[in-house]
């Protein structure tokens, strides 16, 4: 079967770092993403990670291990803004994004 | 703003309505995606439209009928609903089905409860 894991809350204080994994089992694999979901909002495209190592983009990175079938989401510098649920999807063999529960991230001050 | 433009926000319908929610990309994309988004369940892909052709039917029962009329807009026909079919519905759309990236570009979604 396909699965997609992550935790499904998280709690940090603002200007802290914290780190958001996600393990996935799927049929095949061609890139693993990360969204950002406010309450209410539409999911918002954060990253794209396709062959391992670390993308950097600002206050925000992500990680691939393809060996490990393994990804975080770094957020460094937090900001009240950023409480928010965090979506992990894959694209496996059949081009589909499968998603994750996502992770409920609240920041406090 | 994600070029997105999905309506109604929010709809309340009885088991035995008939409703559409729509949808609208402005980014000049040729796919478009229904989404299911219920509490505490990953987001379930309903259907997928390539250049205004169904290529993707999730096993969706035939209670939900989609609609896409050309490549820039979507609808989702409702009848006969369950109470269980409440949840969020998330429009998506991408440059193509399997591009490099693939990023999806999604609406704010249109929350639906069934009475």
């Amino acid at each position: 079967g396909q699965n997609i894991d992550q935790p499904t809350e998280m709690t940090a204080t603002e200007g802290a770092i914290v780190q958001i994994n996600c393990t996935y089992q799927t049929s095949g694999f061609n890139g693993l993403f990360w969204y950002q979901q406010h309450a209410g909002e539409a999911p918002t495209f954060l990253s794209y990670n396709v062959l391992d190592g670390l993308e950097e983009k600002g206050r925000f990175s992500s990680f691939l291990s393809r060996s490990k079938g393994y990804s975080y989401l770094l957020l460094k510098e937090l900001q009240m803004k950023d409480s928010a649920s965090y979506l992990c999807a894959v694209r496996g063999n059949t081009d589909k994004l499968i998603f994750g529960t996502g992770t409920r991230l609240q920041v406090f001050p | 703003e994600t070029g997105v433009t999905q309506t109604p926000r929010h709809l309340v319908m009885g088991m035995t309505n008939k409703k559409s929610l729509k949808c609208e990309q402005h980014l000049g994309h040729n796919a478009m995606y229904w989404y299911k988004q219920s509490a505490k369940k990953p987001l379930e892909l309903m259907f997928v439209y390539s250049l205004e052709e169904r290529v993707e039917n999730n096993s969706v029962p035939s209670r939900f009928s989609p609609e896409c009329p050309n490549s820039s807009h979507l609808f989702l026909h409702l009848h006969t609903l369950q109470p269980e079919d409440s949840a969020l519905y998330l429009c998506a759309s991408s440059q193509d089905r399997s591009g490099a990236g693939g990023e999806l570009f999604f609406g704010e979604g249109s929350r639906l409860t069934v009475l």
